[in-house]
């Protein structure tokens, strides 16, 4: 089985909708992070969350917010989605201290706003 | 204003070659630099990374040389095989817990039977 999992894989939706993508894993690690990856723009971080109580916004949080609502999920919500929300998105963990940084990703999900 | 530069988008090689993948950064305070490799349909997966104070490092077919003075890292690939084809990321991190961890927009490595 996966260590981290996304759900939806695919999903489409209509501009001005609410969606939500889960996130779970089951690496036992405390840090998770939310990505967006956009063509030519690599990885860019949505937002971040150290352990349970502690969420921080990343480089491009704006139109989004999280919950963490265990240490094995965290989720991601668009609020009122628009077209330019369109991207392939990844849920990642790692350790909390230490080491090299390595995280480790999701499958990824693939969101078009329409 | 992008800290780390991937300034080839793709790059294509043959078969048994050596695959030379190249990332620029601008922050200084970088602890590690670590690359990713992603293949359609899945996630970014880590597969070398490099301490700031260190100028190599090896894992099989895989290097990567760390140049400080010009911020400069480069991903080698020898020999290069079929499998390899895939985007490759470059990522910096600040902290060695993951925090503040910046991608390169990725280099497509093409190899060619």
């Amino acid at each position: 089985d996966a260590d981290v999992t996304q759900t939806p894989r695919n999903r489409i939706t209509k501009t001005g909708k609410r969606i939500m993508l889960e996130c779970s894993q089951t690496k036992g690690h405390d840090r998770m992070y939310w990505y967006r990856q956009d063509p030519g723009l690599g990885l860019r971080l949505i937002y971040y969350s150290f352990d349970v109580k502690d969420i921080n916004k990343g480089e491009i949080s704006d139109g989004y917010s999280v919950s963490r609502q265990a240490q094995a999920k965290f989720s991601l919500s668009l609020e009122s989605a628009i077209p330019n929300q369109t991207a392939l998105y990844f849920c990642a963990t790692s350790e909390g201290t230490g080491g090299t940084g390595e995280q480790f990703f999701g499958p990824g999900t693939r969101l078009t706003v329409l | 204003d992008q800290q780390v530069k991937q300034n080839s988008p793709s790059l294509s090689v043959q078969e048994g070659r050596i695959s030379i993948l190249n990332c620029d950064y601008t922050n200084s305070m970088f602890d590690y630099f670590l690359w990713y490799k992603k293949y359609p349909a899945e996630g970014p997966t880590f597969l070398i990374s490099i301490s700031s104070i260190k100028d190599k490092n090896e894992d099989g077919r895989f290097t990567v040389f760390l140049n400080k003075s010009a911020k400069h890292l480069s991903l080698h690939i020898v020999p290069s095989q079929p499998g390899d084809s895939a985007v490759y990321f470059c990522a910096a991190s600040e902290w060695g817990g993951g925090f503040k961890t910046i991608f390169g927009a990725g280099t497509r490595l093409f190899v060619k039977a």
